[in-house]
């Protein structure tokens, strides 16, 4: 079956933009999770969604940054007045179930690599 | 506060040798585990987790208490075992949310 899809896969903005990132989960996925890869990093956690609600949202770095996923399916990340510290690999990854006795295996999309010049 | 550490950014080794990436994490609770790895233009995806205690692609990790680690060995390398290797954790229950805390990773290259 289709696995997570982001798009677009790349973004240039210019500083001072507005940007808005999809992402498509693996349908049925309840959880869906942004993270964001700065180069040479690792993940970093941003926000997270159980069907429509989001309920973690401590990882976004500041108010410019604001996710939505109104249906519980399609996620949109958007950014505001975009900054060059902004630009890095913006991942997307959801899972079947919502909690458990485990963590719930992630499945990843391809990113979006977003340039701020 | 959650943290893993991955020393190594880089590690190469040559095929048919050892190879051992080293992960410690900082967690007060029981966290879980996670090995992620990243072929060469391919996505992110799952190599291996602690509660499972399997052997995937030749790999396994010991969970550590005691020294907080988590490192992923393999017996023998081979050529395929190039990519990005993170390690990852995952507080237990926050909110129903199982979010990763990722280390810096480390890149393995495994030489003919």
């Amino acid at each position: 079956g289709a696995g997570v899809s982001q798009s677009p896969r790349y973004k240039v903005a210019k500083r001072g933009q507005d940007v808005a990132l999809r992402c498509d989960p693996i349908s049925g996925h309840v959880s869906l999770f942004w993270y964001q890869q700065a180069l040479g990093q690792g993940p970093e956690f941003l926000t997270y969604f159980q069907n429509e609600a989001q309920l973690d949202k401590s990882g976004l770095p500041s108010d410019r940054f604001f996710a939505e996923r109104p249906e519980g399916s399609v996620s949109t990340l958007k950014i505001q007045r975009t900054q060059q510290e902004d630009s890095a690999v913006y991942l997307c990854a959801s899972s079947y179930r919502a909690g458990g006795i485990s963590t719930d295996t992630q499945y990843f999309g391809p990113g979006t690599r977003l340039t701020v010049l | 506060a959650q943290r893993v550490t991955q020393p190594e950014k880089l590690l190469s080794v040559f095929k048919g040798a050892p190879v051992e990436l080293k992960c410690n994490y900082s967690y007060s609770g029981s966290p879980e585990l996670f090995w992620y790895v990243q072929y060469s233009r391919q996505r992110l995806q799952l190599l291996l987790r602690h509660i499972s205690r399997e052997s995937i692609k030749g790999f396994t990790a010991d969970l550590n208490k005691g020294e907080t680690s988590f490192h992923l060995k393999k017996p023998f390398a081979q050529e395929e075992d190039s990519a990005m290797y993170y390690c990852a954790l995952s507080p237990a229950f926050f909110q129903g949310a199982q979010k990763l805390v990722f280390g810096q990773g480390t890149r393995l290259t495994i030489n003919p």
